[in-house]
C-alpha cells in the first residue's frame, strides 16, 4: 500500500493525558501537513514540514502540541496534558511540493478526550 | 492570510436534480484541489486545476478554474445519491495548502 497512513485510527484518552499519533506519508513526498477537523467543518491546518523541517506552524498549534518529522520520512503529532477541546479528527496529508500540488490524505486519527 | 470562501455550506437536494458549489478567494492560487470527504474518512483527491480558465470533468462532475486562478466551481449534473458528501476546496499557493470550509450535500432518492 504507497498511500498516506495514520495511526491509531481511533484513539480515545482522559483528559489530562498525553498521546502521539503517527503518520507515514507516501514515501517519495517531500511535503507533510497535519490538520485538525472538528465534526461538520472543513480541516483547519496545524503545521507542515518541507522534508525534516517544520515551516510553518498555525496559532492553534498551542504549547502543548508538537509535531516532528525527524528524518524527513514519518512524522509524529503530540499533544500534552489533552483536553476536551482537544477531541477532533487530525488529518495527515503528505505532497510532492514545488509543481506537482497534489495533497494525499491518510484516513485519519479520531481523538476522543473524555 | 489566504481565504478560501466556499459556498453553500449545505445543500440538500433530489436526485436528479444539478447543482454547483463556489470556491472564492481574494488570493491567486498556483493550483487548486477538490475534494470528496465521506464521514469517518480522509478527504479524497477529485481533480486538481492548474491553468487559469481550465475545465476539467470527471462523469458527471465539471470543475472549473477561473481565469484570474483566484476561484473555482464544481457543477454536478443529474446528482444521485452516491454524491452525497463533503466537499472541499484546497488552494495551493505554493507554501501551504488552504482549506475552504467545506459544502455538505445530501442527494435524496
Amino acid at each position: 500500500d504507497t498511500g498516506v497512513s495514520q495511526d491509531p485510527r481511533h484513539k480515545i484518552t482522559k483528559r489530562g493525558q498525553n498521546v502521539t499519533f503517527r503518520c507515514d506519508p507516501i514515501s517519495e513526498h517531500n511535503r507533510l501537513y497535519w490538520y485538525r477537523q472538528t465534526l461538520g467543518q472543513g480541516p483547519e491546518f496545524l503545521t507542515y514540514f518541507q522534508n525534516e523541517a517544520q515551516l510553518e506552524k498555525s496559532r492553534l498549534l498551542s504549547d502543548r502540541f508538537s509535531a516532528e518529522r525527524p528524518k524527513g520520512s514519518f512524522s509524529t503529532l503530540e499533544i500534552q496534558r489533552t483536553e476536551q477541546g482537544d477531541s477532533a479528527m487530525y488529518l495527515c496529508a503528505s505532497s510532492f511540493g514545488g509543481a506537482r500540488t497534489e495533497a494525499f490524505f491518510g484516513q485519519g486519527t479520531r481523538l476522543t478526550v473524555v | 492570510t489566504q481565504l478560501l470562501e466556499q459556498s453553500p455550506q449545505f445543500l440538500s437536494i433530489q436526485e436528479g436534480e444539478n447543482l454547483t458549489v463556489y470556491c472564492n478567494s481574494s488570493s491567486v492560487f498556483s493550483s487548486l484541489q477538490w475534494y470528496r470527504q465521506e464521514p469517518g474518512e480522509g478527504p479524497v483527491l477529485l481533480v486538481t486545476v492548474v491553468t487559469g480558465g481550465e475545465v476539467k470533468k470527471l462523469k458527471r462532475l465539471t470543475f472549473q478554474f477561473g481565469d484570474a486562478r483566484k476561484d473555482s466551481s464544481l457543477h454536478i449534473t443529474a446528482a444521485q445519491p452516491g454524491d452525497t458528501g463533503l466537499y472541499l476546496c484546497v488552494g495551493d499557493a505554493g507554501n501551504m495548502l488552504t482549506f475552504g470550509g467545506g459544502t455538505r450535500l445530501m442527494v435524496k432518492p
